[in-house]
């Protein structure tokens, strides 16, 4: 079955760019959707951003204007980059893949699934 | 964005009991809602999904139930495995947002 294993810096600088990898093993990139989520220490889940199997992504408006996510598909690899850091950026990343079931009236069925065991990145000087 | 609400934050009970959180979106998502359950120090996982589809190699004991903007995520003779957090989230558009949480503490 697929697994995912995130790698990247655990510490940052702030205003530097984190820039984190996940990799696919078990099943083929290209077949699937895949996103980011992150977990702040002690706090809940926040979705960051998808990208499809067509290249497209959509991201959090949160943050829409500092991520980006990719794929390599000759690594089995997707990517997240997040600029211009700050302290409350400081969280667990989690990479996931989007499982994705019926579309009734254009609206597909998605959940996270399965996830990565996620990378705890630190923002501090 | 929809936002989630989860309640009640915590709660605790015994080995063996009923257990029922509910989760509240601030606008009609039809059924697609999410539960996930995560254990201090991993990764969440997947339990329920359309809201009340038991994810494969799920235990029965888990159920899921709702429509519209009110959803319950119920555990039938709760196991010490069971003691987590869960999450509900939103599937129904983008972002997709998470509820904050039901943690499941020991008596």
């Amino acid at each position: 079955q697929v697994q995912l294993q995130e790698s990247g810096p655990g510490l940052v600088k702030p205003s530097e760019t984190l820039s984190l990898t996940c990799t696919v093993f078990g099943g083929s990139i290209s077949r699937y959707y895949w996103s980011w989520i992150r977990q702040p220490p002690g706090k809940g889940l926040d979705w960051i951003g998808n990208i499809y199997n067509s290249g497209s992504t959509k991201y959090n408006p949160s943050l829409k204007s500092r991520v980006t996510i990719s794929v390599d598909t000759s690594k089995n690899q997707f990517s997240l980059k997040l600029t211009s850091l700050t302290a409350a950026d400081t969280a667990v990343y989690y990479c996931a893949r989007v499982s994705v079931g019926q579309c009734p009236n254009g609206v597909c069925y998605t959940a996270f699934d399965p996830w990565g065991q996620g990378t705890l990145v630190t923002v501090s000087s | 964005d929809i936002q989630m609400t989860q309640s009640p934050s915590s709660l605790s009970a015994s080995a063996g009991d009923r257990v029922t959180m509910t989760c509240r979106s601030s606008q009609t998502i039809s059924n697609y809602l999410n539960w996930y359950q995560q254990r201090p120090g991993t990764a969440p996982k997947l339990l329920i999904y359309a809201a009340s589809s038991l994810q494969s190699g799920v235990p029965s004991r888990f159920s899921g139930s709702g429509s519209g903007t009110d959803f319950t995520l119920t555990i039938t003779s709760l196991q010490p495995e069971d003691f987590a957090t869960y999450y509900c989230q939103q599937s129904y558009s983008t972002p997709h947002t998470f509820g904050q949480g039901t943690k499941v503490e020991i008596k």
